[in-house]
């Protein structure tokens, strides 16, 4: 089953304790991003990543790290959490090929952080 | 000003009734268009995407592009109490950014 997998889905936690989320998917997709959700602010790119090795940044990189050392992982790191960074949290895998791209999406479950 | 705006509604519908959900956005890179159904504590799952102007149909859902416009339909035809979720708009420019708005919340009554 194709899927995008988070971990942990809900984290409480306080100012400065360095913490990752993890990613990953199973598809063998190139493209994978990470997104938060706000409330009235919708869904805000943080990182995205074309393939291993190639990131680039969103709307909203400030406070995030990632990396991309194999396909299938792309976690989110967050270096000195603040409770500004307490969001709904959404990593996304899309297929690389051009023809496949846009119909190809999967969204993972979503990761609950809370920043004390 | 956001680059796609939506309407945060809610759109409180009956069971049957043909609902259209809008999204204006002001980049004019934006080549693509997705529209995106969220249940509450779900993932997008990506409902529909068109190329430039134009319609698509899926089943009950009809997406429309009108770029002079710039502007993002999606109509729910014969609307299902099993329909109500938030609809999330978003655009995209290549293999790059992908733009969200904030979404409409919809609501259909049995």
């Amino acid at each position: 089953e194709a899927q995008v997998t988070q971990n942990p889905r809900y984290l409480i936690t306080v100012t400065g304790k360095k913490l990752t989320v993890t990613c990953s998917q199973n598809m063998n997709h190139e493209y994978m991003s990470w997104y938060r959700q706000d409330p009235g602010l919708g869904l805000r790119q943080i990182y995205y990543s074309m393939n291993v090795e190639v990131t680039d940044k969103g709307d909203v990189p400030e406070g995030y790290k990632v990396s991309r050392k194999e396909k299938r992982n792309f976690p989110l790191i967050l270096e000195s959490p603040s409770p500004n960074q307490t969001s709904l949290y959404f990593c996304a895998s899309f297929s690389g090929r051009a023809l496949s791209f846009y119909n190809e999406q999967f969204f993972g479950p979503g990761t609950r952080l809370t920043v004390l | 000003q956001k680059e796609v705006e939506q309407d945060p509604g809610p759109l409180s519908v009956p069971e049957g009734a043909i609902v259209s959900l809008n999204c204006t956005y002001s980049n004019s890179a934006f080549q693509y268009f997705m529209w995106y159904r969220q249940y509450s504590r779900k993932g997008p799952e990506l409902l529909m995407y068109t190329y430039s102007s134009g319609n698509k149909e899926d089943g009950r859902f009809t997406a429309q592009v009108d770029k002079s416009s710039k502007y993002i339909s999606l109509f729910i035809r014969d609307s299902q109490p099993s329909d109500s979720a938030t609809y999330l708009c978003a655009a995209f420019v290549g293999f790059q950014k992908l733009v969200f708005g904030t979404g409409t919340r919809l609501l259909v009554s049995p």
